[in-house]
């Protein structure tokens, strides 16, 4: 079963006009949430996170937002620019866990991705 | 700097064949991660190394699958006997350790596996 979903495989927009891309968790456990960028035939790109102690973080165009009571965050880019067209994908880590379990900060859960496309 | 590097870019072999994938981490970088991407999914955790021991290994599919990292640099994956569910991406990220605040992992652009 999957813990992180993405439940839009693709989202359209016109240039200029506000990205919202969604993620829904399942596991309580999670503690630390990420945004990554994905171009075609490149690794993923850290964009931005957020620590389950906070309900925004802001950087730039981007900002994320956690509703823990909703298990769900989601990732806002204004304005939004033709090179923002990419998968982005939202990832969950248990960290206070992982650091119990004698690790470091752990592993990453990922959802299946958003395609966003942005149209001039 | 330099990035994650992972080599080969590209790699088409047949099935039963073994395969070594290699990554080379960012420089200081003590926490390595191997993931994979299968078409359509998304990243799925494999293994996990701090300094040259694997806490988690927990991500493996079989024991087919196996990897090792020497020095606290370099890593390789090995797969055994391949198989055709084999065949995805296999990415490879790493990251500083934790002091004074959560470290993101930074990824190499992957090994595109094909099994014939």
């Amino acid at each position: 079963d999957q813990q992180v979903k993405q439940n839009s495989p693709s989202l359209s927009v016109q240039e200029g006009r506000i990205s919202i891309l969604n993620c829904d968790y399942t596991n309580s456990m999670f503690d630390y949430f990420l945004w990554y960028k994905k171009y075609p035939a490149e690794g993923p790109t850290f964009l931005i996170s957020i620590s389950s102690i906070k309900d925004k973080n802001e950087d730039g165009r981007f900002t994320v937002f956690l509703n823990k009571s909703a298990k769900h965050l989601s990732l806002h880019i204004v304005p939004s620019q033709p090179g923002d067209s990419a998968v982005y994908f939202c990832a969950a880590s248990a960290v206070r866990a992982a650091i119990n379990y004698g690790g470091s900060q752990g592993n990453l859960i990922f959802g299946k991705g958003t395609k966003l496309s942005v149209k001039p | 700097g330099a990035g994650v590097s992972q080599s080969p870019s590209n790699k088409v072999t047949e099935k039963g064949k073994d395969v070594e994938l290699r990554c080379d981490p960012i420089s200081g970088h003590t926490a390595l991660y191997w993931y994979r991407q299968s078409l359509g999914q998304g990243l799925e955790f494999l293994i996990y190394f701090q300094g040259n021991s694997a806490p988690d290994k927990s991500g493996l599919p079989s024991d087919r699958f196996s990897a090792e990292r020497t020095g606290g640099s370099v890593s390789t994956l090995t797969i055994q006997r391949t198989q055709q569910e084999d065949s995805a991406v296999y990415l490879c990220a790493s990251s500083l350790l934790m002091t004074g605040g959560y470290q993101p992992q930074h990824f190499g652009d992957g090994t595109r596996l094909s099994i014939l």
